[in-house]
């Protein structure tokens, strides 16, 4: 079945600097890759997703990135602030069962 | 809509009581996803059902858990007999028909087990 990695675990970084996050995963075949963000102590919530058919896809101060022959994608947010302060969670469709699988998680400490 | 919906938010049980947990999903939905969330493990995903009908259980930790999805709008977790290694958030989420569409999360049920 499908693993996803993520990488780092925590990342802090200064109120304005970007903050990049890393995932790999291993089906071949999965062609949906969403990305999620849980606040302390609520629901996780998508923020942004990506289909195989592109390579790159901005919303506002955040971008997913995918590369497909590496099996690797990422999400980018610029101008950090706090309120982006949170968990973030890739994952990758399972082809199989249509299942979305989550990574590990980024715990992401915007510092004012 | 007022989103998913799950009961109780929280649940304090002690070792060997059954547990049940349960989920609306918003109307119109035709999938409904069982995870849990701990620290170690991070969202897992239990048991997946679409148009009321399960469609992968290999999440599901052992038998002392069930699911039910008896109509369209009702879905159980179940652990019976619960163990201090249950402990954990357990989150239903719902979607559109296809699972590639956004999963909309409920606010979770947060389990201890003593």
């Amino acid at each position: 079945g499908e693993n996803v990695e993520q990488h780092p675990s925590t990342l802090s970084v200064q109120e304005g600097d970007s903050a990049v996050i890393k995932c790999t995963y291993s089906d071949s075949a999965s062609n949906y890759f969403p990305w999620y963000k849980q606040e302390l102590g609520k629901r996780p919530q998508l923020i942004i997703d990506i289909r195989s058919n592109v390579g790159e896809k901005k919303d506002q101060r955040i971008a997913v990135t995918l590369n497909k022959t590496a099996k690797h994608f990422s999400l980018h947010i610029t101008e950090t602030q706090p309120e982006d302060s949170a968990v973030y969670f890739c994952a990758a469709m399972e082809t199989r069962y249509d299942k979305v699988i989550f990574g590990p998680g980024t715990s992401l400490s915007v510092i004012p | 809509d007022a989103g998913v919906i799950q009961s109780p938010r929280h649940e304090v049980t002690e070792m060997g009581q059954e547990v049940t947990l349960r989920c609306k999903p918003i109307s119109g939905h035709n999938s409904l996803f069982w995870y849990r969330q701990t620290m170690m493990r991070g969202l897992e995903l239990l048991i997946y059902f679409n148009n009321n009908v399960p469609i992968d259980d290999s999440g599901m930790p052992e038998d002392r858990f069930s699911a039910k999805m008896p109509n369209a709008s009702f879905s159980t977790l179940k652990i019976q007999p619960s163990e201090p290694r249950d402990s954990a958030v357990y989150f239903c989420a719902s979607s559109w028909d296809r699972v590639w569409e956004k999963l909309f999360f409920g606010s979770g049920t947060q389990l201890s087990v003593l």
